[in-house]
């Protein structure tokens, strides 16, 4: 089966640094994605990776490894706005997008 | 960039009526549709994808009876939830693309919010 792999809760502190891991199980893999997702709304698009390697964007950095089936998302200089859940999405060989459960990211000043 | 719409953003109904939810892209053409729902502390679950001009395809699981969907028109996608129950109280999202072989081109609405009493 297609399974994706998240930590459900982490807590950081302002203008620090936290990095939340995904695994994955796909049937193939056209790219992960990771969204952030406020309470209430609707997923926005933070990254995608298709190739090995990083790929940074301001604050934020999203990592891949397609070997292992792994990923993670690094968030810098944390501010209180990025109290968020975070979602890691893989699409899969049919362009199917696999979400993963979230992970609830508690900002403390 | 491209928006995508939705209406209601909340409805409140009583359990046994029916329910529509527009789901409009408002500056592109959307070939494909896809419509989720996201209980509380869950992530998403795809529903069903919708194609302008044909049926919906449901994943498993998803009664295609109570929940219809039709995609009219290339900027348009409705889901009706019929003969609603408590259960059925959700954050339901659509999202919207283009072509689904460009991962990146994949608009999500900002949500509506059901709550079936």
């Amino acid at each position: 089966g297609q399974n994706i792999d998240q930590p459900t809760e982490m807590t950081a502190t302002e203008g620090a640094i936290v990095q939340i891991n995904c695994t994955y199980q796909t049937s193939g893999f056209n790219g992960l994605f990771w969204y952030q997702q406020h309470a209430g709304e609707a997923p926005t698009f933070l990254s995608y990776n298709v190739l090995d390697g990083l790929e940074e964007k301001g604050r934020f950095s999203s990592f891949l490894s397609r070997s292992k089936g792994y990923s993670y998302l690094l968030l810098k200089e944390l501010q209180m706005k990025d109290s968020a859940s975070y979602l890691c999405a893989v699409m899969d060989s049919n362009y199917q997008l696999i979400w993963g459960a979230g992970t609830k990211l508690i900002i403390k000043p | 960039g491209a928006v995508v719409s939705q209406h209601p953003s909340w409805v409140i109904c009583k359990s046994g009526t029916s329910v529509k939810i527009e789901c409009r892209s408002l500056d592109f053409q959307a070939t494909t549709m896809f419509w989720y729902r996201q209980f509380p502390k869950q992530s998403l679950m795809l529903m069903a994808t919708s194609n302008e001009g044909s049926k919906a395809t449901y994943e498993q699981g998803v009664e295609k009876d109570k929940f219809l969907i039709n995609h009219a028109s290339l900027t348009l996608s409705t889901l009706t939830v019929t003969s609603a129950h408590p259960e059925d109280s959700s954050f339901y999202i659509c999202s919207a693309t283009t072509s689904r072989q460009s991962p990146l081109e994949q608009y999500f609405g900002p949500g509506t919010r059901l709550t079936v009493t």
